[in-house]
């Protein structure tokens, strides 16, 4: 089954604990991003990546770190989490954009962090 | 004005109405729209892709009007299960490619 899947679902942390959540696709896709979902703002999004060792920072990535060393891997690292990092973190993957033109996105099913 | 706007709603609707979302995009650069959806709590997902021409699968009907910037999503017919948050999808380009950017969401709740 084509699917994106993360780990942990829920995550309750404290200040300052660094936690990695994963991600991995298994659709072969090039593309990957992480989004953070907060009531009242939407889907921002926190870093991309268009391919192995490719990432940049979306717009929310303070806070935030990824790494790309496979196709299929994207994790978010928070090297120090802080209570304002608290939210709904989804990782979503599709083909490679272009410049002009963007395609269906498929996300994971959603991480809740709180960080007390 | 924002980058993709709708109105937040809600919109209460009964079984078997019509209800039209409108959004509106900033960037007149922009060339690919979508419709996603999202339950509560869970991930969003594609709804359907808007053309230029307009497009319709099943009960939705998409309309793009490039000149001012619009997009619409009109549900005939609704049922009990359209229940749901539909995102407005706009991309734009960034740094030689197109990323997307989301609008907030416009929640429908249809009763019985």
């Amino acid at each position: 089954e084509a699917q994106v899947t993360q780990n942990p679902r829920y995550l309750i942390t404290v200040t300052g604990k660094k936690l990695t959540v994963t991600c991995s696709q298994n659709m072969n896709h090039e593309y990957m991003s992480w989004y953070r979902q907060d009531p009242g703002l939407g889907l921002r999004q926190i870093y991309y990546s268009m391919n192995v060792e490719v990432t940049d920072k979306g717009d929310v990535p303070e806070g935030y770190k990824v790494s790309r060393k496979e196709k299929r891997n994207f994790p978010l690292i928070l090297e120090s989490p802080s209570p304002n990092q608290t939210s709904l973190y989804f990782c979503a993957s599709g083909a490679l954009p272009g410049l002009l033109v963007s395609y269906e996105q498929y996300f994971g099913p959603g991480t809740r962090l709180t960080v007390t | 004005r924002k980058e993709v706007e709708q109105d937040p709603g809600p919109f209460n609707v009964p079984e078997g109405a019509t209800v039209a979302f409108n959004c509106t995009y900033s960037n007149s650069a922009s060339q690919s729209f979508f419709w996603y959806r999202q339950d509560c709590r869970k991930e969003p997902k594609l709804l359907m892709s808007v053309y230029s021409s307009g497009n319709e699968d099943g009960r939705f009907t998409a309309q793009l009007n490039r000149a001012s910037q619009y997009i619409s999503l009109l549900i005939r017919d609704s049922k009990l299960s359209d229940s749901a948050t539909y995102l407005c999808v706009v991309s734009r380009p960034n740094s030689g490619y197109s990323t997307l950017t989301f609008g907030k969401g416009t929640m429908l709740l249809v009763s019985p």
